[in-house]
C-alpha cells in the first residue's frame, strides 16, 4: 500500500553535532508536515511545506520538500539535548474515498553531552 | 485556547472487555482523527470524523468503532479487547479533514493496557 518511510530509524549524536532525517513517500504529496514527539509525550506539529522545492527554517531546524513532492528532509544544526525525541513526517494520502494524514515511521533522536 | 483533551489518560482492561475513549477537540475544530501508536507499528490511522460523519477509516477490524457528536467531541470504542490492542491512542483535531492543511493538534493520548 501507499507508505511514508523515514530513515534512519534511530540516531545517536553528541551535543553540537548535526542531524538529518529523510522522509520518502510512495506517492506525490500535496503537502508534507513534520511533527516532534518527546519521550512520553504526544506529537506536536512543527511545520508544513506545500511547494515543490520549498525550504523553511525554524532557528536551527531546516525543512525541505523535494522537487517531485515525494520526499522531504529535516536537518538540525548543532543539536542540543532539548532536541531529543522522535521526528515524524506526515502527508495526506488519498485512499479512494478521502485523504488521510499518513505518518512516516519516525526517526528517534538521542543527544548526549 | 484549550488544547485537545483526551480522557482517561490511563486505562487497564481485561481481554474480552470493551472500552470507550473520549476526545474533545480544540474549539472551532470540526475534524477529529484517531491514531493508534505502538512501538512496532508507529502511528496507525484509525478513522476521521467531520461534522458527525465518518469520512475515512483505516485498516482496523470492526471491533474498533467511533462516533462524533454535534459539539465535535468524539468517542472511540473497542470491543472484545485483545492483548494486541495495548497501545497509546491519540486523538487529533484540525480545521480541515484529510489533508490536515493547518496541521493536526494532538491530545496527550490514552494509554490502554490489556491484560
Amino acid at each position: 500500500g501507499q507508505q511514508v518511510m523515514q530513515i534512519p530509524q534511530y540516531q545517536h549524536v553528541q551535543e553540537g553535532e548535526d542531524f538529518t532525517t529523510y522522509c520518502n513517500s510512495s506517492t506525490t504529496l500535496s503537502n508534507i508536515q513534520w511533527y516532534k514527539q518527546r519521550p512520553g509525550g504526544h506529537p506536536v506539529f512543527l511545520i508544513q511545506l506545500v511547494k515543490s522545492g520549498e525550504v523553511k527554517k525554524q532557528k536551527r531546524l531546516t525543512f525541505q520538500f523535494g522537487e517531485a513532492k515525494k520526499n522531504s528532509s529535516l536537518h538540525i544544526t548543532a543539536t542540543q539535548t532539548t532536541d531529543v525525541g522522535t521526528y515524524f513526517c506526515a502527508g495526506p494520502i488519498y485512499t479512494g474515498t478521502a485523504s488521510k494524514l499518513t505518518f512516516g515511521t519516525g526517526t528517534r533522536l538521542q543527544v548526549t553531552l | 485556547k484549550a488544547g485537545v483533551t483526551q480522557t482517561p489518560r490511563y486505562l487497564i482492561k481485561t481481554r474480552g472487555q470493551q472500552v470507550t475513549l473520549s476526545c474533545s477537540p480544540i474549539s472551532g475544530h470540526r475534524s477529529v482523527s484517531w491514531y493508534q501508536q505502538t512501538p512496532g507499528q508507529g502511528l496507525q490511522f484509525l478513522f476521521e470524523y467531520f461534522s458527525e460523519t465518518q469520512r475515512n477509516k483505516g485498516n482496523f477490524p470492526g471491533r474498533f468503532s467511533g462516533r462524533q457528536f454535534s459539539n465535535s467531541r468524539s468517542e472511540m470504542n473497542v470491543s472484545t479487547l485483545e492483548l494486541g490492542d495495548s497501545a497509546l491512542y491519540l486523538c487529533a483535531s484540525s480545521l480541515e479533514i484529510g489533508t490536515g492543511s493547518y496541521g493536526y493538534t494532538f491530545g496527550s493520548g490514552t494509554r490502554l493496557t490489556v491484560v
